[in-house]
C-alpha cells in the first residue's frame, strides 16, 4: 500500500473487554512496531517484529498485552482485559531498513478510549 | 535498556529566534538518532537523522549534533516559523551489525510554539 493503515481509526470499548487493533504496513517493508502515545506523553515503546527473528517484546506493559505479525506483513495488537489506563492512541510503524537509516513511517493511530 | 531523556519539555520562541532541543541517552551501544516532528493531529514524520560517526548534519533550517562522549545529541532550529510549531522527539537506536534495523527508543517529546 501507499502508507501504513491501522484500523480502526477509534474504539470505544468498556473496561474488561477485550480489543483488536490491526496495522498493515508498507509492502516491503520488514520491520515493524508498536507504540503507545498517552494524551500529552511521549512515544511509549511496546513491541518490534524484524523479519522472521524473535520479536523484542520487552516494551509490553503486561501480559493483557499481546501481538502478532502473520506472514511478516499484517499485524494485530490484542489488549485482554482492558483497564481504563489502557486509553491512548497506539501507532503502528514499519521500516524498510535498505536506506542506511532506520526511518519509520508511521500509521495515523488507533485511539482507544476505555470507559 | 536504552533510556532517552529530552528537554526541555515545553520551549516557547518568538518566529526568527533560533530554538534547541537536548536529548541525552544512556546506551554506549547506540549509534543512530533521528528526530521526528509530529504536528497536531498528525503522525509523527522523520526530519533529519545523525549516525555515530558523524558530529554534525544540517539540512536547511535544522541541524542536529552529536556528542557520543557525554552520550548527547542536540536539535538546533534557526529563523524559527511559526510552522515549526509541533511536538519534537529524539530517538537513538542500535542499529545491528552495520544494518539498518533495531528497536528505536523516543523521548517525551518537546512542545515547541513559534508565536509570530
Amino acid at each position: 500500500g501507499a502508507g501504513v493503515s491501522q484500523s480502526p481509526s477509534n474504539k470505544v470499548t468498556e473496561k474488561g473487554k477485550d480489543v483488536e487493533l490491526r496495522c498493515d504496513p508498507i509492502s516491503g517493508h520488514t520491520a515493524l512496531y508498536w507504540y503507545r502515545q498517552s494524551l500529552g506523553q511521549g512515544l511509549e515503546f511496546l513491541i518490534y517484529f524484524q523479519g522472521n527473528s524473535a520479536p523484542d517484546k520487552s516494551g509490553l506493559p503486561s501480559d493483557r498485552f499481546s501481538a502478532e505479525r502473520t506472514g511478516g506483513s499484517v499485524s494485530t495488537l490484542t489488549i485482554q482485559r482492558t483497564q481504563q489506563e489502557d486509553s491512548a492512541v497506539y501507532l503502528c510503524a514499519s521500516s524498510w531498513g535498505g536506506s542506511g537509516a532506520n526511518v519509520l513511517t508511521f500509521g495515523a493511530g488507533s485511539r482507544l478510549t476505555v470507559l | 535498556g536504552e533510556n532517552v531523556e529530552q528537554h526541555p519539555s515545553t520551549l516557547s520562541v518568538q518566529e526568527g529566534d533560533s530554538a534547541v532541543i537536548k536529548c541525552t541517552y544512556s546506551d554506549s551501544a547506540s549509534n543512530y538518532f533521528p528526530w521526528y516532528k509530529q504536528e497536531l493531529g498528525k503522525r509523527p514524520q522523520l526530519i533529519i537523522d545523525i549516525r555515530s560517526n558523524v558530529g554534525e548534519k544540517k539540512d536547511q533550517r535544522i541541524a542536529v549534533t552529536l556528542n557520543k562522549t557525554a552520550k548527547h545529541f542536540s536539535l538546533h532550529i534557526t529563523e524559527t516559523q511559526p510552522e515549526d510549531s509541533a511536538v519534537y522527539f529524539c530517538a537513538a537506536s542500535n542499529l545491528l551489525g552495520g544494518t539498518s534495523y533495531g528497536k528505536l527508543t523516543f523521548g517525551q517529546g518537546t512542545i515547541l510554539t513559534v508565536h509570530p
